[in-house]
């Protein structure tokens, strides 16, 4: 049963520059959630997407964008990239959308490092 | 003040200790509580997922939730060298059809051979 994987696993970026990264939900997952997690912080939520659409956003400003394609997959996009950026960004894949308990199970992939130098 | 409050430790116990991890919480709307286990340098591994108030068993594994003192507990019994890691908080609610989860900021925790 393949997990969540992400990539690339590092990645090293300058100021200004605009970045990608991808996830790919666990197996039978359809509902992918992004957070950043800053060294020695939780994890904080930047936004979760579920049938291709941005259904729920943290405070994060517009330069962060997302995208689902409809094999659930995900990426989250950086423009306008700055040295507050630099962090480990975490995709966590769940099921569904309201059917029930399961909705808050996430399970987290092994991360994106992201370096802004 | 944070939502979720955790003490970042580090928390230091020899082999076979029970060890005792808290998160205190200020919203009451919390319902769903979450524990995560994060190694150096990976992603958070879910531990253990509590609904409401009461208390939740896995293997070595204990969670509770107290939900009058917005309070909830892990608790490890027999603790390996393994269980060396930063233990994660995590909790949510179901208002405004909220799924995000809102974590603390982890307690390190170093078991001693």
């Amino acid at each position: 049963d393949a997990g969540v994987t992400q990539s690339p696993t590092h990645l090293i970026k300058t100021r200004g520059q605009q970045v990608t990264l991808r996830c790919s939900p666990k197996s039978g997952h359809d509902t992918v959630s992004w957070y950043q997690q800053a060294l020695g912080q939780g994890p904080q939520f930047i936004f979760q997407y579920y049938e291709e659409e941005e259904r729920q956003r943290g405070n994060f400003p517009d330069r962060f964008s997302g995208h689902q394609f409809p094999n659930y997959s995900s990426e989250l996009n950086v423009n306008a990239l700055l040295l507050g950026d630099s962090a480990l960004y975490l995709c966590a894949s769940s099921l569904g959308w309201g059917w029930g308990q399961s909705d808050y199970e996430q399970y987290f992939g092994p991360g994106t490092r992201l370096t802004v130098t | 003040q944070k939502e979720v409050e955790q003490d970042p430790g580090p928390l230091s116990v020899p082999e076979g200790a029970i060890v005792s991890l808290n998160c205190t919480y200020s919203n009451s709307a919390f319902q769903y509580f979450m524990w995560y286990r994060q190694y150096s340098r990976k992603g958070p591994e879910l531990l253990m997922y509590t609904y409401s108030s009461g208390n939740k068993e896995d293997g070595r594994f204990t969670a509770q939730v107290d939900k009058s003192s917005k309070y909830i507990s892990l608790f490890i019994r027999d603790s390996q060298p393994s269980d060396s890691a930063t233990y994660l908080c995590a909790m949510s609610s179901r208002m405004d059809s909220s799924y995000k989860l809102i974590f603390g900021s982890g307690t390190r925790l170093l078991v001693r051979p």
